[in-house]
């Protein structure tokens, strides 16, 4: 089965803490995956993908293939990444399944 | 991104009606899908369609259907709303022409779905 899985609902942290949200995937072949991101009042848009292997806002994902994660990360949190960020995998008919989103906080 | 739009944003009805989504895009991409989102469940896959001649089911298409006009506009119909499809649904659009492939998808800004 092809599936995304984000585990926590919530991850609250305080400005400059690091921050790491968890992805595990499951598929049978060569994934592609992404992070996507949506900031309050704003739409859904790309933040990364691991084929690219960049950097965006300070955050970085990198594929283990050996633990089938893709987790996103970022040394030191701001408070404009307070959002909701979703996984996602291309599937074998390149369509997007997404995992159901982690919204990240960050406090003063 | 403003070259994906929706209407209406917002929407307010009853069970049993018939409700119109209506998606346009101004980017030229081929692909167009609809989502629904709902707390705790993510994005989930409603539609898609890879041309004006396509349209597929996605995860969850029961009660819904959708028509792709051309390939600017792809609309999603629910024939007789129940209260369980209130949602938030979005349109995004994808590109995938010869010699090309961009994964990225791009979304409308959301339409606010109540029924009572």
């Amino acid at each position: 089965a092809q599936r995304v899985t984000q585990p926590e609902k919530l991850l609250s942290v305080f400005k400059g803490a690091p921050v790491e949200l968890k992805c595990n995937y499951s598929y049978s072949g060569s994934p592609e995956l992404f992070w996507y991101v949506q900031y309050s009042r704003q739409r859904l848009q790309l933040l990364l993908r691991h084929i690219s292997r960049e950097s965006i806002k300070g955050f970085t994902a990198d594929l283990n293939k050996g633990e089938t994660s893709f987790h996103l990360k970022k040394p030191f949190a701001q408070e404009e990444d307070s959002a909701m960020y979703y996984c996602a995998l291309k599937d074998n008919t390149d369509k997007l399944i997404f995992g159901t989103g982690t919204r990240l906080q960050v406090f003063p | 991104d403003a070259d994906v739009t929706q209407t209406p944003r917002n929407r307010i009805t009853k069970t049993g009606k018939r409700i119109m989504l209506e998606c346009s895009q101004t980017k030229g991409h081929d692909r167009m899908y609809w989502y629904r989102q709902d707390p705790g469940l993510g994005l989930r896959l409603i539609y898609y369609s890879f041309d004006v001649k396509d349209i597929n089911k996605g995860e969850i298409s029961d009660g819904y259907s959708v028509s792709r006009q051309a390939q600017a506009k792809f609309s999603l119909s629910l024939e007789s709303a129940i209260p369980n499809q209130t949602a938030l649904y979005f349109c995004a659009t994808s590109d995938l022409r010869q010699g090309k492939n961009t994964d990225t998808q791009y979304f409308g800004p959301g339409t606010r779905l109540t029924v009572l």
